[in-house]
């Protein structure tokens, strides 16, 4: 298995702009989550599914983040607008039962 | 609120010096406790997952214990390739929450 894959690795956008990041997860894994770290806050998780439903998005740090799982195999995590403060780097981890995760290579998002 | 506190927030050893990491937790109903190794760049990378207190789990130079209270991250006779950062996590119902971690350097 190819592991966790998310897309773009790097992105650099401008103030106000929308911006998308996608993730496969391992074939077969049922949960999917996606964190955001940063050097001051470390690891946080914004939102997971289960079986494509979102269960918990209390990490969501405001309505201008949203994520979809239109199926198994792909979600995404939609920032509109995008601010500076939202540079960070963005993982995506999927696992069989909410137990141990298997992260992808994150996206690195830079917002000027 | 779940809480994870990791210490020290950075190590440094000379290598085939002996340490280790400390992972101190607060939650309701813990299920799992999990250890990361996370290099610069990439995503965690799971290392152990302890579900009850006094269970060990090892591999190679890294040995995990539980209490409680806390896990530990024994690191046997470390390697420079041993560098790294080092995730805690709990699992309570539902829910994961991460420590900031402990940056580890192992100097030749």
């Amino acid at each position: 298995d190819a592991g966790v894959i998310q897309s773009p690795r790097h992105e650099v956008t401008e103030m106000g702009q929308e911006v998308t990041l996608r993730c496969k997860p391992i074939s077969g894994h049922d949960y999917l989550f996606w964190y955001r770290q940063t050097m001051m806050r470390g690891l946080e998780l914004l939102i997971y599914f289960n079986n494509n439903v979102p269960i918990d998005d209390s990490g969501m740090p405001e309505d201008r983040f949203s994520a979809k799982m239109p199926n198994a195999s792909f979600s995404t995590l939609k920032i509109q607008p995008s601010e500076p403060r939202d540079s960070a780097v963005y993982f995506c981890a999927s696992s069989l039962g909410i137990y141990e995760q298997f992260f992808g290579p994150g996206t690195r998002l830079t917002v000027l | 609120e779940d809480q994870v506190t990791q210490s020290p927030e950075a190590l440094r050893l000379q290598e085939g010096e002996s340490s280790s990491l400390n992972c101190s937790y607060t939650v309701s109903g813990l299920r799992g406790l999990f250890w990361y190794r996370q290099d610069p760049g990439k995503g965690p990378e799971f290392l152990f997952t302890l579900y009850s207190a006094g269970e060990e789990k090892e591999k190679e130079r890294l040995k995990a214990t539980l209490t409680k209270k806390e896990s530990f991250l024994h690191i046997t006779a470390p390697k420079p390739e041993d560098s790294a950062t080092y995730l805690c996590a709990v699992q309570a119902y539902q829910k994961v929450t991460f420590g900031t971690g402990t940056k580890l350097q192992v100097i030749p």
